[in-house]
């Protein structure tokens, strides 16, 4: 089966750094992808991992390792803007790329 | 930038009732999605398509149909509204392989 499980929420301090984890079990894994979601609004895409290893955009970063079916999103220095929903998204094979699946998002609260 | 334009952000309709949710992409992308999104549920997958008049079932496909007559527009269908079609309605798009989807501010859909 597909399964794709992050935590349902966190809360974090403004200035602080956060890590959200998600983990997946899938038939077929063809990349992994972050995407941001405020409240109302599209979910924006983030990041995207094929690759063991660390890939860092700025202030987030973000980590695979395809052994274990584990990836982490990292939020540095933290900004009151940042809170919105984190969605982890596995991309598995299938005909022109294959289809995403979704895990069901972190909703992240950042404190001042 | 890419811009996807659902044609609705607010729908209400009635029990019984055919829908038609549109979808417009600009970035002549190859690949056309369309979820649902329900709280602690995350974003499901409906149908999809990754040519003109070419249709894939996603996850959650009952109760729906889909129609691409053209590259550039993807047209989800209610056939006969029920009450637990009450969603929030997302279209996505991206070009072939591992491209990153990029997403409509979503419709969100009563049925009464």
């Amino acid at each position: 089966g597909q399964n794709i499980d992050q935590p349902t929420e966190m809360t974090a301090t403004e200035g602080a750094i956060v890590q959200i984890n998600c983990t997946y079990q899938t038939s077929g894994f063809n990349g992994l992808f972050w995407y941001q979601q405020h409240a109302g609004e599209a979910p924006t895409f983030l990041s995207y991992n094929v690759l063991d290893g660390l890939e860092e955009k700025g202030r987030f970063s973000s980590f695979l390792s395809r052994s274990k079916g584990y990836s982490y999103l990292l939020l540095k220095e933290l900004q009151m803007k940042d809170s919105a929903s984190y969605l982890c998204a596995v991309r598995d094979w299938g005909p022109q790329g294959g289809k995403l699946i979704f895990g069901q998002g972190t909703e992240l609260s950042v404190k001042p | 930038d890419v811009k996807v334009t659902q044609s609705s952000r607010y729908l209400v309709k009635r029990t019984g009732e055919k829908v038609f949710l549109e979808c417009v992409q600009d970035m002549d992308h190859e690949n056309m999605f369309w979820y649902r999104q329900d709280p602690g549920l995350g974003l499901r997958l409906i149908y999809f398509s990754y040519d003109v008049k070419m249709k894939e079932k996603g996850d959650i496909p009952e109760g729906y149909s889909v129609s691409r007559e053209k590259k550039e527009r993807f047209s989800l269908i209610l056939e006969s509204a029920s009450t637990n079609q009450t969603s929030m309605y997302l279209c996505a798009s991206s070009f072939l392989g591992g491209q990153p989807q990029h997403f409509g501010d979503g419709t969100r859909l009563s049925i009464l």
